[in-house]
């Protein structure tokens, strides 16, 4: 089984500060997503990485595929207090359509 | 174009009972896939369903099944309730063609079962 391990679990940091999470596994993936959820929703896609190398900014995140296709992260610059949440990474189990889902980064941006 | 939607939003039982949730994806899409979120857990995969095939099956016990509608739309049942079955259950819909641009998967609000 295909496991999505992200880093770190926890970030709590004052607003306008840089961030990065990580997304690591030792299997290849076709693509990988990105989604941030809040409390009590669904997850939220952010973004989607399918080539490897693949660099994607959306506003002041950068998301980033590595080569191999088994690493990804997200920078977050100058955070704000809207960008607290969960963030998840995900991918799609090698011939399946199974998605798996990593562990989480849970951040806390503070005024 | 409409979201993915579930009902109900909250939804609380007693152990032993049954218990049914629905799923309504995106107009188009034909793949919907359940998970099962609890805060010791993070999100495990339950069934993915696809022209109302079940396609792939996680790890839980056969007190959770799933069927599809010809409408695509989708329901999951869990008997016997147990107080660890207690979590968001969470679907996702996504077109699922095939190609790897057609992967992205797209979440509802989720229904939060509480178990007593």
């Amino acid at each position: 089984t295909q496991l999505l391990e992200q880093s770190p679990q926890f970030l709590s940091i004052q607003e306008g500060e840089n961030l990065t999470v990580y997304c690591n596994s030792s299997s290849v993936f076709s693509s990988l997503q990105w989604y941030r959820q809040e409390p009590g929703e669904g997850p939220v896609l952010l973004v989607t990485v399918v080539t490897g190398g693949e660099v994607k900014k959306l506003k002041r995140l950068t998301f980033q595929f590595g080569d191999a296709r088994k690493d990804s992260s997200l920078h977050i610059t100058a955070a704000q207090t809207g960008d607290t949440g969960l963030y998840l990474c995900a991918g799609r189990e090698g011939g399946t359509y199974k998605y798996i889902f990593g562990t989480g980064t849970r951040l806390k941006v503070l005024a | 174009k409409a979201g993915v939607t579930q009902t109900p939003r909250y939804l609380i039982k007693t152990r032993g009972q049954q218990v049914t949730l629905s799923c309504s994806p995106i107009s188009g899409h034909r793949s919907v896939s359940w998970y099962q979120q609890t805060p010791g857990q993070g999100l495990q995969f339950l069934f993915e369903y696809f022209s109302e095939t079940q396609r792939n099956k996680g790890n839980f016990p056969g007190r959770f099944s799933g069927r599809q509608f010809s409408n695509s739309r989708s329901e999951m049942n869990v008997s016997t309730l147990e107080l660890g079955d207690s979590a968001l259950y969470l679907c996702a819909s996504s077109f699922s063609g095939g190609t790897v641009g057609n992967t992205e998967a797209f979440f509802g609000q989720g229904t939060r079962l509480t178990v007593v």
